[in-house]
């Protein structure tokens, strides 16, 4: 099962708030798991990734926290920022797959003053 | 440093009419992707390369052709153009991860 699933598919935090966006994936063989995120009319760009050798790995305001045994993955952005307003992708890959990725449905983050 | 270029970046067809859509990366990178996301889908892969005269089939490639005569280029080519393959379609290259993009080309078929 190659699918990785994504939610909220919309979500509405307050300037200094947390957004957290959560992803579930069922195949063990990924190992490899990005964050991508998405300005209208760009294409999406990396923000953060983490490798399931570690729980958790922070960059600035975002986090990855990653458990292994339930098989899911979320994206933490703290003091969230207008500017943080885009949508947000989860994605996986597995070792030897030409680096293909599985791609969650997408986050709309809207970060309000 | 460009990275990857689309071109071009809007385009709307006749249902039946065909095209390239052109993708040009400038990192040496040796595999290259295409993409195209609908709203709430995410983004489905097309074809990809991991070298030139290699290419394969992703999760979606029915109505696609793909080509890979250098490492630079990766164009796509809709030969009978559908509706359902209006949507946005991006290009990718990587050396292993991650995976850079372009800005996409937004395409229309009337």
């Amino acid at each position: 099962q190659q699918q990785v699933k994504q939610s909220p598919q919309s979500l509405i935090v307050q300037k200094g708030g947390i957004s957290i966006i959560n992803c579930a994936y069922e195949n063990t063989a990924f190992d490899y798991f990005p964050w991508y995120q998405q300005f209208p009319g760009k294409g999406p760009a990396l923000l953060i990734a983490i490798r399931p050798d570690v729980s958790e790995k922070k960059e600035g305001r975002f986090t990855i926290s990653f458990n292994k045994s339930a098989k899911q993955f979320s994206l933490h952005i703290m003091d969230s920022q207008p500017g943080d307003s885009a949508t947000y992708f989860c994605a996986a890959s597995s070792t030897g797959t030409a680096s293909k990725l599985t791609f969650g449905t997408g986050t709309r983050l809207q970060v309000t003053l | 440093n460009a990275g990857v270029t689309q071109t071009p970046k809007f385009r709307i067809l006749k249902i039946g009419q065909s095209m390239t859509l052109q993708c040009t990366q400038d990192m040496n990178h040796n595999y290259m992707y295409w993409y195209r996301q609908d709203p709430g889908m995410g983004l489905k892969l097309i074809y990809y390369s991991v070298g030139a005269g290699i290419t394969d089939k992703g999760e979606v490639p029915n109505g696609y052709n793909v080509s890979r005569s250098t490492t630079e280029d990766f164009p796509l080519r809709l030969e009978l153009a559908a509706p359902s393959q209006t949507s946005v379609y991006f290009c990718a290259s990587s050396y292993d991860q991650p995976q850079h993009f372009g800005d996409g080309t937004r395409l229309s078929i009337l």
